[in-house]
């Protein structure tokens, strides 16, 4: 069992641009959420599928951020028009039931960087 | 408003020592508290939780300490290690169980 994997692990970005993050939950996993950890504000919740349908995106901005899970095995992070503000470490979580306090299992994150 | 408020932010203790590590929450409704570890690179990795209608919960030398009249929680790790060095999360999910809100952690480092 490889865990979750999430690439790329480092993501360098013009503001402006662009940026696709991309996790792939461990097999059999249910739920994908999506968290932002930064030094000042912590490890912030954004965004959970469950059976790859959105259950819940409070925590995501409400311009420029999307998630999708368009299949079992993988989900994005997309943020479009990149601000320096966005600099984080993002990272993808799964579990094998979106409930009943199931334990969320991180991947290693993908830090980016917004020049 | 800080939901779950996480101290000291950084805390050095020698090798053997006992490090104790606060947590306390806002919410009533949170009745499940995970700890999560997260080494320098890595995701945060479960290490141990506890559910509020226990007071304590210990698995080998971390033990969780819960009040939940005082809404507070500590997690003790005895006999230090060097390798135990590493920021600690005090997490508390929704309703639902599944959305965690996380304090801002604490940095343990362990001096051999």
């Amino acid at each position: 069992n490889a865990g979750v994997i999430q690439t790329p692990r480092h993501k360098v970005t013009g503001k402006g641009q662009e940026a696709t993050l991309w996790c792939e939950p461990i097999s059999g996993h249910s739920a994908v959420f999506w968290y932002r950890q930064t030094i000042v504000q912590g490890l912030e919740f954004l965004t959970y599928f469950r059976n790859q349908a959105p259950i819940d995106d409070s925590g995501m901005p409400k311009e420029r951020f999307s998630a999708q899970m368009p299949n079992q095995s993988h989900s994005t992070l997309k943020i479009q028009s990149t601000q320096p503000q966005d600099s984080a470490v993002y990272l993808c979580a799964s579990s094998l039931g979106g409930g009943n306090y199931a334990e969320q299992f991180f991947g290693p994150g993908t830090r980016l960087t917004v020049l | 408003q800080q939901q779950v408020r996480q101290s000291p932010q950084s805390l050095t203790v020698w090798e053997g020592e006992t490090a104790i590590l606060n947590c306390s929450y806002e919410d009533s409704t949170f009745n499940y508290f995970p700890w999560y570890q997260q080494f320098p690179g890595e995701g945060p990795a479960l290490l141990i939780s506890i559910r509020s209608v226990s007071d304590k919960k210990e698995d080998g030398r971390f033990t969780i300490f819960f009040n939940k009249r005082e809404k507070k929680l500590s997690l003790h790790i005895t006999d230090s290690q060097p390798g135990d060095s590493a920021t600690y999360f005090c997490a508390a999910p929704n309703s639902a169980g599944n959305k965690l809100t996380f304090g801002i952690g604490t940095r343990v480092l362990v001096r051999p």
